[in-house]
């Protein structure tokens, strides 16, 4: 799977967007970006992948790059409970299903 | 229901202890994961079974043994384990397919061995 490059931390204040990068310059043409998030002292969760049409569910939209070697997550309206560590994986659709989480951003939301 | 649930919460070991932690789900997942996750650190991941059968070992110390009893009960043998294996164990499902692997996590075992 390819590496991803995020940056360690960010912040955001409440009720504005939050727009989480990702580097991800060595994808192959059938890897996938995820983004799970995990908060503090839970397990993560999934929150939106993607190929390389941009994606919108109920929790996130992720854009990703007509290169595809990067992309955004997307929060649209941070709240406090949105403050996690932030995983950008990129996974091939064969072969390992495991995840190899990199290190992630880690997000604080500020009232 | 999209819940995976581990227990104990919380376990306190000593080196010569045997204990063992669990993970259930009844989501119909094939695919089950240990992962564990050092503080500070992300998780990596440590056994996959797939249809109740190992299927990656991670190069994990045998002190750890896994067992998947039934597709929807994973367990974990904790047996004559290091201070340096504290941790969080994490365990997820996922359906068990390669495309579209979404996986679903419980909420973790927090391991401190004494």
């Amino acid at each position: 799977d390819a590496k991803t490059t995020q940056p360690p931390s960010m912040d955001c204040a409440e009720g504005r967007a939050a727009n989480l990068p990702c580097n991800h310059s060595t994808i192959s043409g059938n890897e996938y970006v995820y983004w799970y998030r995990q908060i503090h002292s839970q397990g993560p969760q999934y929150i939106i992948h993607g190929l390389k049409n941009n994606e919108t569910n109920e929790m996130a939209s992720l854009i990703i790059t007509e290169d595809r070697k990067s992309s955004t997550l997307i929060l649209p309206h941070a709240t406090l409970r949105d403050t996690a560590v932030y995983y950008c994986i990129v996974r091939a659709d064969t072969g390992r299903r495991a995840l190899t989480f990199g290190s992630g951003t880690r997000l604080q939301v500020q009232p | 229901d999209t819940e995976v649930t581990q227990t104990p919460k919380h376990l306190v070991m000593g080196m010569t202890n045997k204990k063992s932690l669990k993970c259930e789900q009844h989501m119909g997942h094939r695919a089950m994961y240990w992962y564990k996750q050092k503080a500070k650190k992300p998780p990596e991941l440590m056994f996959v079974y797939s249809y109740e059968k190992l299927s990656i070992n991670e190069s994990v110390p045998s002190r750890f043994s896994p067992e998947c009893p039934n597709s929807s009960l994973l367990n974990l043998h904790l047996h004559a384990l290091q201070p340096e294996d504290s941790a969080l164990y994490l365990c997820a499902s996922s359906p068990n397919r390669v495309a579209k692997n979404i996986q679903y996590f419980g909420a973790g075992t927090r391991l401190s061995v004494l």
